[in-house]
């Protein structure tokens, strides 16, 4: 199975200042096909998750534009651009590419 | 509104069965791909099974292949999973979501939680 890595498991960040989360994956998500399936997603407490980006660097609908996704074979990243209070929570990265499909452990955002 | 809406959790006992249903509304539910996605208590997110769009092909990971079975009814914009032979470790909140990976689309329901206990 492929595993998914991601640093820091857990990020203190400042209202209004930058935050980056990585993602590793233990092999390439090159689809053969072409496309990347690498999934960013968003879970608030008490809450079920959310999908933020998908294939990298596409948003979903609402997402603010502050989110961004980016890398490509074996590592990623997510940036905030500027944290709000509405970020806190848990995110984890998805590889959507090999069966079965397989989640980091979690970042947990906190101001 | 896309909504997916998940029942059937509850308490049982090792070696127990339970049938979870995910009944969606809002969108063409049979064209679609459908998941479950586990998370045991204060643990992160496991995707467990996946069944296409017309019930042809399923996936399911290693720890519950022969034990759970994923199905679909689109004449009922329902999926279910068939879990059998609980274990412990199979407690948590269980969730259905539609991802498309090619696509702006991804929906999840809030969960139903299973425990497995004696």
């Amino acid at each position: 199975d492929v595993v998914m890595t991601q640093s820091p498991l857990s990020l203190p960040v400042t209202l209004g200042q930058p935050a980056s989360i990585s993602c590793r994956s233990s092999q390439s998500l090159v689809h053969s096909g072409g496309n990347t399936y690498l999934n960013w997603f968003l879970q608030r407490p008490g809450q079920s998750p959310r999908r933020l980006i998908y294939q990298v660097s596409n948003w979903d609908s609402g997402v603010p534009d502050r989110f961004s996704g980016s890398g490509s074979g074996t590592d990623f990243t997510l940036k905030i651009s500027r944290v709000e209070a509405e970020d806190v929570g848990v995110y984890y990265c998805l590889q959507h590419t090999h069966w079965p499909y397989t989640f980091g452990q979690g970042t947990k955002l906190e101001i | 509104e896309v909504q997916l809406v998940e029942s059937g959790g509850g308490l049982v006992q090792p070696g127990g069965s339970l049938r979870l249903s995910c009944v969606a509304s809002g969108f063409t539910f049979g064209n679609y791909w459908v998941n479950w996605v586990r998370q045991a208590p204060g643990r992160g997110l496991e995707w467990v099974a996946e069944i296409g769009p017309d019930g042809g092909t399923k996936n399911y990971v290693d720890s519950i292949k022969g034990r759970f079975t994923i199905s679909r009814d689109n004449a009922k914009q329902s999926v279910f999973l068939v879990m059998t032979s609980l274990r412990d470790d199979d407690t948590a909140v269980y969730y259905c979501a539609t991802l498309h990976r090619n696509i702006n689309w991804a929906h999840w329901g809030q969960g139903t939680l299973v425990t497995v206990s004696s």
